[in-house]
């Protein structure tokens, strides 16, 4: 089956930082690459998604990017702020499988 | 996108018994999922809530556990059978809305005790 690999598990950042966080997946007819954001007691919540029909998404700070040949999609935040601190989870591939997410704290 | 409920929020129960979680949608969807959360971990897809057929496991997953309901488009149930401590995690159900995208629902918060 699908196998993600999310890394880093944990990342602190300044605020005004960027910040990455990267999936690797498995299954080379993956064609979907969705982003969500967790809030402490909070459910899921779909910040960005791409097709692999393109290579880069932008969404005001976030942006996401595609590499299919060597099978890894990137979440970009830039000028972090202390309302990004979240987890963050990749999905892999329009599989239903998640990585297993990355905490990030935004320090101000 | 859909607006998703569940009930309950959370629950406390005793070992051995069953609690059954309900999720409503206000909008016909054709998927509906069932994930676990445990505590500080990420999602895993327990099954596939299929309309008018038996719900698709994973897995690691079985009916006899985890029964699952669909009655129609908009609403499906998930029992946590035979509880153990084991079983405390939060419960979500999700939706997609166009081709791929899930909306999940608020969970409900699970103690075994």
């Amino acid at each position: 089956g699908e196998n993600v690999e999310q890394h880093p598990s944990t990342l602190s950042v300044q605020e005004g930082d960027s910040a990455v966080i990267k999936c690797t997946y498995s299954d080379s007819a993956s064609n979907y690459f969705p982003w969500y954001k967790q809030e402490l007691g909070k459910r899921p919540q779909l910040i960005i998604d791409i097709r692999s029909n393109v290579g880069e998404k932008k969404d005001q700070r976030i942006a996401v990017t595609l590499n299919k040949t060597a099978k890894h999609f990137s979440l970009h935040i830039t000028e972090t702020q202390p309302e990004d601190s979240a987890v963050y989870f990749c999905e892999g591939g329009n599989k239903l499988v998640f990585g297993a997410g990355t905490i990030l704290r935004v320090k101000s | 996108s859909a607006v998703i409920s569940q009930k309950p929020s959370r629950d406390i129960c005793q070992r051995g018994t069953s609690l059954t979680i309900q999720c409503q949608v206000d909008s016909q969807v054709t998927m509906m999922f069932w994930y676990r959360q445990q505590p500080g971990q990420s999602l895993t897809l327990i099954a596939t809530a299929n309309q008018g057929s038996e719900a698709t496991y994973e897995s690691g997953f079985v009916i006899d556990k985890f029964p699952i309901s669909r009655p129609n488009l908009t609403f499906s149930t998930l029992t946590v059978s035979n509880m153990s401590p084991e079983d405390s995690s939060i419960y979500l159900c999700s939706v997609t809305s166009g081709p791929d995208t899930q909306y999940f629902g608020p969970g409900t918060r699970l103690t075994v005790l």
